[in-house]
C-alpha cells in the first residue's frame, strides 16, 4: 500500500494562475480531507468529503473548489491564486478513527 | 465553533528532562486525537482517547483525557532528541471522523 499520495511536492505559482493538487489513497477510505499549514500554525480544514460524490467546506474554503468522483482520488483546485494562499497543503485520509497524511504539496505563489 | 487551545506553543528541552503539552477544548468531546510532525515532515498519529479519564502509555509517552473530556495531556518522559517534533491534538467537529479541529501544537526541540 502506498497510503495517500499528493503531486506535485512543490510549486510555484504566479498571481491569478490556476492549478489542480493532487491526492490518492489506496486504502479504500471513506473519508478524505485538505489542509492547509502555515508556518507556527496548526492544521486548517480547506475542504472535506464523507464518500464518493460528497464533499462540503471546511474552516477555509474560499478560493478553492474539490470534487470527489470516486473514493480514491481527492483533488484541489485553486481558481486564481493569490499570494495569501502560499502554504503547506495536506492531503489526509480516514476510516472511523486515525487520519493518514499525505507528504504536502508545498506551494508558493508570487 | 469547537476550538481547540494548545499551550505551550514552544518548549525547549535539554535531552533527559521531561516534557508535557496540554489540549483544551472550548466543548465536550467525543474523543481527542494526538498527532506528531517532524520538521519538514506531515503529521503523523499517535494515539485516539475515547472514555472520561482514561490514561495511555506508549513507552515514554504518557497520554490523559480528562474527566470533563474537555481537556488532554501528553507527558513525555526523559526526553529524546528524537522526540523534537511538533505534538497537534486534535478534535472530532462531529462525528464524522474526517473533519478534525487542530490545536496549534506545541514544537519541542531538545537540546543534547
Amino acid at each position: 500500500n502506498a497510503g495517500v499520495t499528493q503531486t506535485p511536492k512543490f510549486q510555484v505559482l504566479k498571481t491569478g494562475q490556476s492549478m489542480t493538487l493532487q491526492c490518492a489513497q489506496d486504502m479504500n477510505h471513506e473519508y478524505m480531507s485538505w489542509y492547509r499549514q502555515d508556518p507556527g500554525m496548526g492544521l486548517r480544514l480547506i475542504h472535506y468529503s464523507v464518500g464518493a460524490g460528497i464533499t462540503d467546506q471546511g474552516e477555509v474554503p474560499n478560493g478553492y473548489n474539490v470534487s470527489r468522483s470516486t473514493t480514491e482520488d481527492f483533488p484541489l483546485r485553486l481558481l486564481s491564486a493569490a499570494p495569501s494562499q502560499t502554504s503547506v497543503y495536506f492531503c489526509a485520509s480516514s476510516s472511523a478513527n486515525e487520519q493518514f497524511f499525505g507528504p504536502g504539496t508545498r506551494l508558493t505563489v508570487l | 465553533g469547537q476550538q481547540v487551545m494548545q499551550i505551550p506553543q514552544y518548549q525547549h528541552v535539554q535531552e533527559g528532562e521531561d516534557f508535557t503539552t496540554y489540549c483544551n477544548s472550548s466543548t465536550t468531546l467525543s474523543n481527542i486525537q494526538w498527532y506528531k510532525q517532524r520538521p519538514g515532515g506531515h503529521p503523523v498519529f499517535l494515539i485516539q482517547l475515547v472514555k472520561s479519564g482514561e490514561v495511555k502509555k506508549q513507552k515514554r509517552l504518557t497520554f490523559q483525557f480528562g474527566e470533563a473530556k474537555k481537556n488532554s495531556s501528553l507527558h513525555i518522559t526523559a526526553t529524546q532528541t528524537t522526540d523534537v517534533g511538533t505534538y497537534f491534538c486534535a478534535g472530532p467537529r462531529n462525528t464524522n471522523a474526517g473533519k478534525s479541529t487542530f490545536g496549534d501544537g506545541t514544537t519541542l526541540t531538545v537540546k543534547p
